[in-house]
């Protein structure tokens, strides 16, 4: 089992929809979790991080956390076209010494 | 402030040559970080500093990587003799605390013919 897991995608969602994007990771220690977002030949850039129980909200993401189940997710409500990208999940694992580990990334196609 | 600079933004080689990639972290900030990233393994984080002492170097590759931190303020990634499989982007990073917000350079596009 990896350690963050992703769905590779590509999730493909029309304009206006919610994307619901998960992340599964192996720590069941790990405290700190991240979405980053990737845009074609650039660099990563955070745009949620969540450290409780439950919910965060942030403009039109929201990000979830279940650390009982082990996943966090992101849901981007009201997609834009602007919003086709990768979106990496990114965890402090306490097993491998609390360094940041990323998925893979799950590729977002938002279509007009 | 310019955010974490790197360079170069392309480097392409042939194999068995030497490969030095240079990055410059945010002022301020006591972590830095090398990843690399590829389609087929995503990115991995190589090795990563705290206050220009390296932390953990679990992930470089092998004995062909070395990377220094002279200064708070410059790190290199040193790739001898370099190979085709090294060909990908190498990004560097840093943050306030280990448990922060990530800030990216640019990359490096790496090519080893």
């Amino acid at each position: 089992q990896k350690e963050v897991e992703q769905n590779s995608g590509p999730l493909s969602v029309p304009e206006g929809a919610i994307a619901s994007l998960n992340c599964t990771y192996s720590d069941r220690g790990s405290q700190s979790f991240f979405w980053y977002r990737q845009y074609s030949g650039k660099s990563p850039e955070l745009i949620m991080f969540i450290y409780s129980n439950g919910d965060k909200e942030d403009g039109r993401f929201t990000a979830q956390l279940n650390k009982a189940s082990q996943y966090v997710s992101l849901l981007i409500r009201d997609s834009q076209p602007s919003d086709s990208a990768t979106y990496l999940c990114a965890v402090n694992l306490s097993s491998a010494g609390n360094k940041l580990t990323f998925g893979g990334g799950t590729r977002v196609l938002v279509k007009p | 402030d310019a955010g974490v600079i790197q360079s170069p933004r392309h480097e392409v080689t042939e194999m068995g040559q030497e490969v030095t990639l240079r990055c410059k972290p945010i002022s301020g900030h006591d972590y830095l970080f090398w990843y690399r990233q590829t389609m087929m393994r995503g990115l991995e984080l190589l090795i990563y500093f705290n206050n220009n002492v390296p932390i953990d170097d679990s992930g470089m590759p092998e004995d062909r990587f070395s990377a220094k931190m002279p200064n708070a303020s410059f790190s290199t990634l040193k790739i001898q003799p370099s190979e085709p499989r090294d060909s990908a982007v190498y990004f560097c990073a840093s943050t306030r605390g280990l448990y922060e917000k990530l800030f990216f350079g640019s990359g490096t596009q790496l090519s080893v013919l």
